[in-house]
């Protein structure tokens, strides 16, 4: 069975740090692997999606990387801003349509 | 273009009431998918929709929990006999073919008292 960890679960940085939020998961076997952003009592905004046969995907100051073979996807945010403060949920989709997801990581970032 | 919509953005009923929740899903996209966000458990994938196949119910938590989906459009979730544990904002996304990136909508929050 699937499992998806975040670490860490909150996260408070100054605003124009660098950081970086861990994702991995159980069972290497994935189609793909999607991170999101959510805002309070928001829905999901989709971020970065990753194939499987990626390493990498880049949009704007957002960077995730995939390694498979360990089960692992980070998401690098560059010179955080204010506005970069939200719960980001990574999410793997190994069964050709579902999502699992982890449980967050609440990232608040202070001017 | 529009995204996914939902509706209503909030329900209240009480317990042992049925209700029905809305998604529009993006124009062109062929699965769609509902999951729900609560407190104690995180995200969780109810039932997927893809094309004219069999939809995958694996995630419906009881008989109390059906969806449809009419014309490959719009669907709806159905919970007959609400109880609190139902409580939970239901999140419903769309996507292009199964497999790609999913696009969620704004939620429903569902409160059974």
């Amino acid at each position: 069975k699937q499992e998806v960890t975040q670490i860490p679960a909150a996260l408070s940085v100054p605003e124009g740090e660098n950081l970086v939020l861990n994702c991995s998961f159980t069972d290497s076997a994935i189609y793909n692997l999607q991170w999101f952003r959510q805002d309070p009592g928001k829905g999901l905004t989709s971020l970065l999606l990753i194939q499987s046969s990626q390493r990498e995907q880049t949009s704007g100051r957002l960077n995730a990387s995939l390694d498979k073979s360990s089960g692992r996807s980070t998401l690098y945010i560059a010179a955080s801003q204010p506005g970069d403060s939200a719960t980001y949920l990574c999410a793997v989709d190994n069964q050709g349509g579902k999502l699992i997801f982890g449980q967050g990581t609440e990232l608040s970032v202070k001017p | 273009g529009a995204g996914v919509s939902q509706s209503p953005s909030n329900k209240v009923t009480e317990k042992g009431k049925d209700v029905e929740l809305r998604c529009d899903p993006i124009s062109g996209h062929t699965a769609l998918y509902w999951y729900r966000q609560s407190l104690g458990q995180g995200l969780e994938f109810l039932i997927y929709f893809q094309g004219n196949s069999a939809p995958d119910k694996s995630g419906l938590p009881s008989d109390r929990f059906s969806a449809e989906r009419t014309g490959g459009s719009v669907s709806t979730l159905t919970i007959q006999r609400t109880q609190q544990e139902d409580s939970a904002v239901y999140l419903c996304a769309s996507s292009k073919q199964g497999a790609n990136e999913q696009f969620f909508g704004p939620g429903t929050r569902l409160t059974v008292l």
